[in-house]
């Protein structure tokens, strides 16, 4: 099973911006969401669908609807400027991990 | 500091093996679960493998199973991910990572918490 996420997203600085990730396995199982940057390995921003994890800053959210994630980011920053990948478990077999294709935020 | 190391990563011909390992630091490695991930050049993140603490769950992404083998040796510290049949598909920086739980919400969730800086594979003629 698959998630999907749109390619590429633009916000302009200081606004906000929403990233979505779509998939069955989302009914019925939590999301992650990783940030990553070029050159560098990915890096955490929620967990468990709307935790954000110690250092993540405040401006990171997290939400689902049905079989849609969300991750806003309120007030975005340049450095935000970043991959986002959300990541869950395959719906046909819920042993297995599985990243959205990932979206390419541009701070304007 | 949680440090995870990977290496082993090459320029191999199609159809040739590599065994990719993983240094873990930090922690108490044999508590954790530890996964692969790969990228391939300028794509996106790829699930391929876990392993649990005590190696009894062991899975594989359909894209890499009964190529892949995956294994671990806590008394070293260290995960392998043994790869044969190399396809030019799998070039790719490997990342292992650690698979941590944390509570939130009422509820435990699992989360890849620590990467290593990754290793290169390249499968080319």
């Amino acid at each position: 099973s698959e998630l999907t996420q749109d390619p590429a997203v633009s916000v302009a600085l200081g606004q906000t911006v929403r990233i979505t990730c779509q998939g069955d396995s989302l009914r019925s199982y939590y999301v992650n969401w990783y940030q990553q940057k070029p050159g560098q390995a990915p890096v955490v921003v929620i967990y468990g669908k709307t935790n954000r994890p110690s250092g993540i800053p405040d401006r990171f959210s997290g939400s689902t609807s049905g079989s849609t994630a969300y991750l806003t980011i309120t007030g975005a920053q340049a450095e935000d400027e970043a991959d986002y990948y959300c990541n869950s478990r395959d719906s046909t077999n819920t042993r297995l991990g599985v990243f959205g294709g990932g979206t390419k935020l541009t701070v304007l | 500091e949680v440090q995870l190391v990977e290496s082993g990563g090459n320029l191999v011909q199609p159809g040739g093996s590599l065994r990719l390992s993983c240094a873990a630091s930090g922690f108490t490695f044999s508590s954790y679960s530890m996964s692969w991930v790969r990228q391939a050049p300028g794509r996106g993140l790829e699930w391929i493998s876990y392993i649990s603490s005590g190696s009894i769950t062991i899975d594989y992404a359909d894209s890499v199973k009964g190529r892949f083998t995956i294994s671990r040796d806590n008394a070293k510290n260290s995960l392998y991910l043994h790869i044969n049949s190399l396809r030019a598909e799998d070039t790719a920086v490997y990342y292992c990572a650690r698979d941590g739980n944390y509570y939130g919400s009422g509820n435990y969730y699992s989360l890849f918490d620590h990467w290593g800086q990754g290793t290169l594979v390249t499968v080319s003629s």
